[in-house]
């Protein structure tokens, strides 16, 4: 079974804090991405990532960054948290490219900001 | 303007009655559409998954069903239980981006 774990399930933290979230898959996936999802909205791109050391920006990069220094490891970066990214983040994992892959979710991390 | 467009935003029914969700979408070029189920807490896990060439794909209970001339799609439970009460989600796929819609929250009554 494809196991994609992240790092916390539950975070506040305060506005201007800089905040680490961390994802690990353990089926050699390619792929890693992650979203946020907001009530009403779909999930919604931040970045996604094709190999170690790459990434491309999702539809909504502003005040973001990540982190793939190794391939089962995909980390979100939010370098001074806003009341705005209170929401719930998602990572995503899957084998390669191809539109018709599966992609395989973590429990998500609903993060406040105070 | 979301391009995946689900309904109902949500709706309640009965322990063993059928269901039918709607997913209705603009994306050009198409290529494939998918459903997701998301439990409360959980991260989505995926039913089934249609080329633009497929008509219908069964997962169990659940079956979707699509019709790329209209650009609709539909999610039909049958024999609804406890554990299908969740969030449904519509995903299509086209220039290399999956267009996520809101989801269908549904609740299964004893």
């Amino acid at each position: 079974d494809v196991k994609v774990t992240q790092s916390s399930r539950y975070l506040v933290k305060r506005t201007g804090e800089k905040v680490f979230l961390e994802c690990v898959q353990d089926m050699d996936h390619e792929n890693m991405f992650w979203y946020r999802q907001d009530p009403g909205l779909g999930l919604r791109l931040i970045y996604f990532s094709y190999d170690v050391k790459m990434k491309e920006k999702g539809d909504i990069p502003e005040g973001y960054s990540v982190s793939r220094e190794k391939k089962e490891r995909f980390s979100l970066i939010l370098e001074s948290a806003s009341t705005n990214q209170t929401s719930m983040y998602l990572c995503a994992s899957s084998f390669t490219g191809q539109s018709t892959d599966t992609q395989y979710f973590g429990p998500g991390t609903r993060l406040t900001v105070l | 303007k979301n391009q995946v467009e689900q309904s109902p935003q949500s709706l309640i029914i009965l322990e063993g009655k059928n269901c039918t969700l709607q997913c209705n979408y603009t994306v050009s070029p198409f290529s494939n559409l998918r459903w997701y189920k998301q439990d409360t807490g959980r991260g989505p896990v995926s039913l089934t998954i249609m080329t633009f060439s497929e008509n219908t794909k069964s997962n169990g209970r659940y079956t979707a069903t699509l019709d790329a001339d209209t650009k609709q799609s539909s999610l039909h439970i049958t024999a609804s239980q406890l554990s299908d009460s969740a969030s449904y989600i519509c995903v299509a796929f086209s220039w290399g981006k999956f267009q996520f819609g809101a989801g269908t929250q549904v609740v299964v009554t004893p």
